[in-house]
């Protein structure tokens, strides 16, 4: 099971920051936290990610809560090309593999 | 750099018959995933190859499906015979060796269609 909770859907107005959340309470310490997203028919994109720190790239920002337990990925400016399903995904190291372990992320539309 | 690259992008097979999806992961990744999507699920992982060694299959669902990586390049996850609910999109994805935190960058998938 995913180890991730995310709301189904969001709204964002274009050109407004949108402010997608993760739940992952039970994150463990050395787990990392990686965002992705999927557009309609394209395999799923990678976003950012991040352990502890507040992380920034071109594409979007990662505010991870002190305790780790949450998280928030903002897309400063969304454009309607922003419109996706995104992932928040916690790694599992306890797997050996290290592999990704999807739920069922946050719809996100942009509205014009 | 190019990235991960999936062939065929889309397949259409009769129920019964033979379907091999071939996978190019990014060059020098010795990590690779197979994933795929049913309708309406989640994306769930299949395997998992670290270079040709089967390093995790737990989430292979029957022995009807084949995954190799002969060589530790690219690879194939074949499904003999296919059935109706093996139908989905097939994604594949590659990572770096010796990095934990690398991040995985996927393929645009092979859409499955088994009639």
């Amino acid at each position: 099971d995913a180890k991730t909770t995310q709301p189904p859907s969001m709204d964002c107005a274009e050109g407004r920051a949108a402010n997608l959340p993760c739940n992952h309470s039970t994150i463990s310490g050395n787990e990392y936290v990686y965002w992705y997203r999927q557009i309609h028919s394209q395999g799923p994109q990678y976003i950012i990610h991040g352990l502890k720190n507040n992380e920034t790239n071109e594409m979007a920002s990662l505010i991870i809560t002190e305790d780790r337990k949450s998280s928030t990925l903002i897309l400063p400016h969304a454009t309607l090309r922003d419109t996706a399903v995104y992932y928040c995904i916690v790694r599992d190291p306890t797997s050996g593999t290290y592999k990704y372990i999807f739920g069922t992320g946050t719809r996100l539309k942009v509205l014009a | 750099e190019a990235g991960v690259t999936q062939f065929p992008s889309h397949s259409v097979i009769e129920k019964g018959q033979t379907v091999t999806l071939r996978c190019d992961p990014i060059s020098g990744h010795d990590n690779l995933y197979w994933y795929r999507r049913v309708m309406g699920k989640e994306i769930k992982f299949l395997l998992h190859f670290v270079k040709e060694s089967k390093q995790d299959e737990s989430g292979m669902p029957n022995n009807r499906f084949l995954a190799e990586r002969t060589g530790g390049t690219y690879s194939t996850l074949k499904v003999q015979p296919a059935e109706l609910e093996d139908s989905g999109v097939y994604f594949c994805a590659s990572s770096q060796l010796g990095s934990y935190n690398s991040p995985l960058h996927f393929g645009n998938g092979t859409r499955l269609t088994v009639t």
